[in-house]
């Protein structure tokens, strides 16, 4: 079946450094790919997606480019803050095939100021 | 405010207790969902309602009882409640099943305390 693997964390990184957290999928039919975010005590919220191959989707500075032929969705930003400390979700939607999100296991992201 | 709201927040209850937790969309989504989320940030889906038709249940204790009057809410409630069932519990919304283009909408979460 369809499934994301992320990259474990925590990942722990200076305030400006670049950020990349890797995220890979397997995916029968062609699904859209999803980037949450859930800051400390609150819901998940979307960060960005991307619902074909070489979109590129962005927001609040981060990005992921939906790659088909490495079957990845990488999420970077270029300098961190402060306050993107969160756990980041990778995510699929496989219309065909799903009834439901397929969500990877998180990565906690802690930024040191 | 157009959201996914659910009540309460937090909720603290001795073992043995049954409790309910209650969500409500204005969103026009036809789908709702309930997630636990544990102290790993694990999510793991446990039921889904489509338009008041339930689609998905995953394997969860029959203590663990969802009900949808309409689209726009989906209760939880749990009997005789254990330890283990402390965790997050979240809603979500959706216009699709499998969240489509646009991907689910969550609630802010319900943290269960048993004690």
């Amino acid at each position: 079946g369809n499934s994301v693997t992320q990259m474990e964390g925590p990942v722990t990184l200076s305030e400006e450094a670049f950020l990349t957290i890797n995220c890979t999928y397997t995916a029968t039919g062609y699904p859209s790919l999803f980037w949450y975010v859930q800051y400390p005590g609150e819901g998940l919220q979307l960060l960005l997606k991307a619902t074909k191959a070489d979109d590129k989707g962005s927001n609040k500075g981060f990005e992921a480019t939906y790659r088909k032929e490495t079957t990845s969705f990488h999420l970077e930003k270029g300098s961190v803050q402060v306050s993107d400390s969160a756990v980041y979700f990778c995510a699929l939607s496989d219309m065909n095939r799903d009834d439901k999100i397929i969500f990877g296991k998180g990565t906690r992201l802690h930024i040191l100021p | 405010d157009t959201a996914v709201s659910q009540t309460p927040k937090y909720l603290v209850t001795q073992m043995g207790n049954d409790k309910s937790i209650k969500c409500e969309q204005n969103l026009g989504h036809d789908t709702m969902y309930w997630y636990k989320q544990d102290s790993k940030k694990f999510l793991k889906i446990m039921f889904s309602y489509n338009n008041k038709e339930l689609i998905i249940n995953e394997t969860v204790p029959n203590r663990f009882s969802p009900k949808s009057p309409d689209k726009a809410h989906l209760n939880l409630h749990i009997n005789s409640l254990e330890l283990g069932d402390s965790a997050v519990y979240f809603c979500a919304s959706s216009q699709y099943p499998d969240g489509g283009t646009d991907g689910y909408t969550f609630g802010s979460g319900t943290r269960l305390t048993v004690v």
